[in-house]
C-alpha cells in the first residue's frame, strides 16, 4: 500500500523564480491539503484540494496556487519566489474534505530559496 | 480563533514515562491529533481522539483530553532513544480539513 510521496526532496531555486511542487496521495484517497513547515514551526496550513478544486485556503497570498487532477495528485505552485518562502512543504492526503478526516503525511520537499 | 499551544522541550531518561502537554482554543466538538517528526522526515501519525471522549490508549500511548480545560496530553510508557524526536499536537479546523499545529514538542530520550 503505497503512502504519500512527494517530488522532488530537495530543491533550490533563486529569488523571483517559479517553483512547482508534486504529490501523490495515499492509495485510496481523494483528497489533498498543502502545508508549509517553516524551520523550527509546526506546519500552516496553505490549502486543500478535492474534487480537483480548491475548497479551503490559509492565510497564503496568490503567488502561492494549486491544481488537482483527474487521478487525485496534486501541484503546490509558488510564483515570484521569495526568501522568506524557504521551507519544508508537506503534501497530506486523506478521504473526503470533512473536518475530523484522518491526514497522512508525506515526506516532504525541502525548498532552499537564494 | 484558533491557536495550539506547547511546551517546547521535554528531556527524560530512557525508560521512564514522557508527558507531553498541548491546549488549545477551539470549543467546538474537534478531533484532536498526534504527530510524530523524526529529522528530516515527514509527519508520522501516531493517535487522534474525538473530544467526545476522556482518555483513548494504544500500546504505550494514552491520550488524556481535559475537555474543560482545553488540554491534551500524550503519555509515553517506557520511553525509547527511538521515541527522540518532535511530536505535534495538531486540532481540526472549524471548518474542513484544516488542521491547525502547535509549535511541536522536542522529546530528548538520554539513555
Amino acid at each position: 500500500d503505497a503512502g504519500v510521496t512527494q517530488s522532488p526532496t530537495h530543491l533550490i531555486k533563486t529569488r523571483g523564480q517559479q517553483v512547482t511542487l508534486r504529490c501523490s496521495p495515499k492509495s485510496g484517497h481523494d483528497t489533498v491539503s498543502w502545508y508549509q513547515q517553516a524551520l523550527g514551526q509546526g506546519p500552516q496550513f496553505i490549502f486543500q484540494y478535492y474534487e480537483e478544486e480548491e475548497r479551503q485556503r490559509g492565510n497564503f497570498p496568490d503567488r502561492f496556487s494549486g491544481h488537482q487532477f483527474p487521478n487525485y495528485s496534486s501541484e503546490l505552485n509558488v510564483n515570484a519566489l521569495l526568501l522568506g518562502d524557504s521551507a519544508l512543504y508537506l503534501c497530506a492526503s486523506s478521504l473526503g474534505s470533512s473536518k475530523g478526516e484522518t491526514q497522512y503525511f508525506g515526506p516532504g520537499t525541502r525548498l532552499l530559496v537564494l | 480563533g484558533e491557536d495550539v499551544e506547547q511546551s517546547l522541550f521535554l528531556s527524560v531518561r530512557e525508560g521512564d514515562s514522557s508527558v507531553i502537554n498541548c491546549t488549545y482554543t477551539d470549543s467546538s466538538s474537534t478531533y484532536l491529533y498526534w504527530y510524530k517528526q523524526e529529522p528530516g522526515a515527514g509527519l508520522q501519525l501516531l493517535t487522534y481522539i474525538f473530544s467526545n471522549m476522556d482518555m483513548k490508549q494504544d500500546q504505550r500511548l494514552t491520550v488524556l483530553l481535559n475537555k474543560k480545560d482545553k488540554h491534551l496530553s500524550l503519555r509515553i510508557a517506557d520511553t525509547q532513544t527511538g521515541d527522540s524526536a518532535i511530536y505535534f499536537c495538531a486540532e481540526a479546523g472549524n471548518q474542513g480539513g484544516k488542521l491547525i499545529f502547535g509549535q511541536g514538542t522536542e522529546l530528548s530520550v538520554k539513555p
